[in-house]
């Protein structure tokens, strides 16, 4: 099955600098990756999602890019605000197996320092 | 509309006991899929139900089981609790399966065994 590796476990950010969360990957066929924010006591929601078709999207500040060949994919924050402070997660599936069931990383605490 | 929701919310429980607990999706999501959240493991993937199918299961003891309802509702159930069972149980519900729309988490149920 596959395996997801999230890399650090956790991060702390002058607010205003940029954050990036970096996650690899071992099924070559997964094609879709999304990545989840939770907030303290908070259920996780999606923020971005990127599929293989594509190496990098963008919304607002957050950015996601993905290096097929290298397995690997990675969140960017710029600007970060204290309200970024949140626990990420990264997670890959293969859309093709109709299934719901990601493989999540774990884990990113992120902590943006006011 | 309304969103996931699981309940009870929070639970205690002794060794050796059971424990039933419940998923309600969103109106319209067939597919439903349950996942263990700990400190140190992150989050793992448990099962996933579709139309009343257990369409995938995680790595997890028989002790952990589960089902899906005509009304796409899902109970999961933990028999002779451990001390380790402890954390916060998760559902996810889709339209179908991944990449098909986003997935929508539950507020949790929080298990403690003692």
């Amino acid at each position: 099955g596959e395996n997801v590796e999230q890399h650090p476990s956790t991060l702390s950010v002058q607010e205003g600098d940029s954050a990036v969360i970096k996650c690899t990957y071992s099924d070559s066929a997964s094609n879709y990756f999304p990545w989840y924010k939770q907030e303290l006591g908070k259920r996780p929601q999606l923020i971005i999602d990127i599929r293989s078709n594509v190496g990098e999207k963008k919304d607002q500040r957050i950015a996601v890019t993905l290096n097929k060949t290298a397995k690997h994919f990675s969140l960017h924050i710029t600007e970060t605000q204290p309200e970024d402070s949140a626990v990420y997660f990264c997670a890959a599936i293969r859309v093709e197996t109709g299934a719901n069931n990601l493989f999540f990383g774990t884990g990113t605490r992120l902590t943006v320092i006011p | 509309k309304a969103g996931v929701t699981q309940t009870p919310r929070y639970l205690i429980k002794t060794r050796g006991q059971q424990v039933t607990l419940s998923c309600s999706p969103i109106s319209g999501h067939r597919s439903v899929s349950w996942y263990q959240q700990t400190p140190g493991q992150g989050l793992q993937f448990l099962f996933e139900y579709f139309s009343e199918t257990q369409r995938n299961k995680g790595n997890f003891p028989g002790r952990f089981s589960g089902r899906q309802f005509s009304n796409s509702r899902s109970e999961m159930n933990v028999s002779t609790l451990e001390l380790g069972d402890s954390a916060l149980y998760l559902c996810a519900s889709l339209p179908r399966g991944q990449g098909k729309g986003e997935a929508f988490f539950g507020q949790g149920t929080r298990l403690t065994v003692v």
